[in-house]
């Protein structure tokens, strides 16, 4: 059974820093990993997809990394701003589930 | 383009009652999802609809169902509801139903259980 597991839980740091939020993951065999965030009490909008058979994606001052022979996601945000203040979760698809199994989140508090 | 619609925004009702979530999903869309976020739990995968079928679903009791229309949008319902319902309940979509594919999120329903 797929688990999905987030470190740290929340997260707050100064302006203008660079940090890594984790994410691992139990079955290796996956279809894709998304990271989401989540504004409070609001949906889940989506921050970058990486296929299986990717190693990383980029958009902007996000990049995410994917190892799957660990199990381990990484999303990197550069120059955190206090607009990226979020809970931020990672989602993945098992291979013939076609549905998201997600972590709880971590929940992120940049302060200006 | 419009996303993925969800009607109501709130929700509140008694237990024992029915709950009817309504979702729309983006145009071109044959697949669509709901998660139950209930505070604590984190997000749930409840069903998912492709092609007005049922194709697979999440640890919920039947109590917890739902229908796809032939415009694809979709209903969920939850009858006999209990104070544990109260979540946000988020429907997303995506064109295949396909893994490779990226889902799109509504703006989800809080439904409140009193």
């Amino acid at each position: 059974k797929q688990e999905v597991t987030q470190i740290p839980a929340a997260l707050s740091v100064p302006e203008g820093e660079n940090l890594v939020l984790n994410c691992s993951f139990t079955d290796s065999a996956i279809y894709n990993l998304q990271w989401f965030r989540q504004d409070p009490g609001k949906g889940l909008t989506s921050l970058l997809l990486i296929q299986s058979s990717q190693r990383e994606q980029t958009s902007g001052r996000l990049n995410a990394s994917l190892d799957k022979s660990s199990g381990r996601s990484t999303l990197y945000i550069a120059a955190s701003q206090p607009g990226d203040s979020a809970t931020y979760l990672c989602a993945v698809i098992t291979s013939g589930t076609y549905k998201y199994i997600f972590g709880t989140g971590t929940r992120l508090k940049v302060l200006a | 383009e419009a996303g993925v619609t969800q009607s109501p925004t709130h929700l509140i009702k008694t237990r024992g009652q029915q709950a009817t979530l309504r979702c729309s999903p983006i145009s071109g869309h044959t697949s669509v999802y709901w998660y139950q976020q209930a505070l604590g739990l984190g997000l749930q995968f409840l069903l998912w609809y492709d092609e007005g079928e049922e194709r697979n679903r999440g640890n919920f009791p039947p109590r917890f169902s739902g229908r796809q229309f032939p415009n694809y949008s979709s209903e969920l319902n939850v009858n006999a509801l209990e104070l544990e319902d109260s979540a946000l309940y988020l429907c997303a979509s995506d064109r295949s139903g396909g893994a490779r594919e990226t889902q799109y999120f509504g703006p989800g329903t809080r439904l409140l259980v009193l």
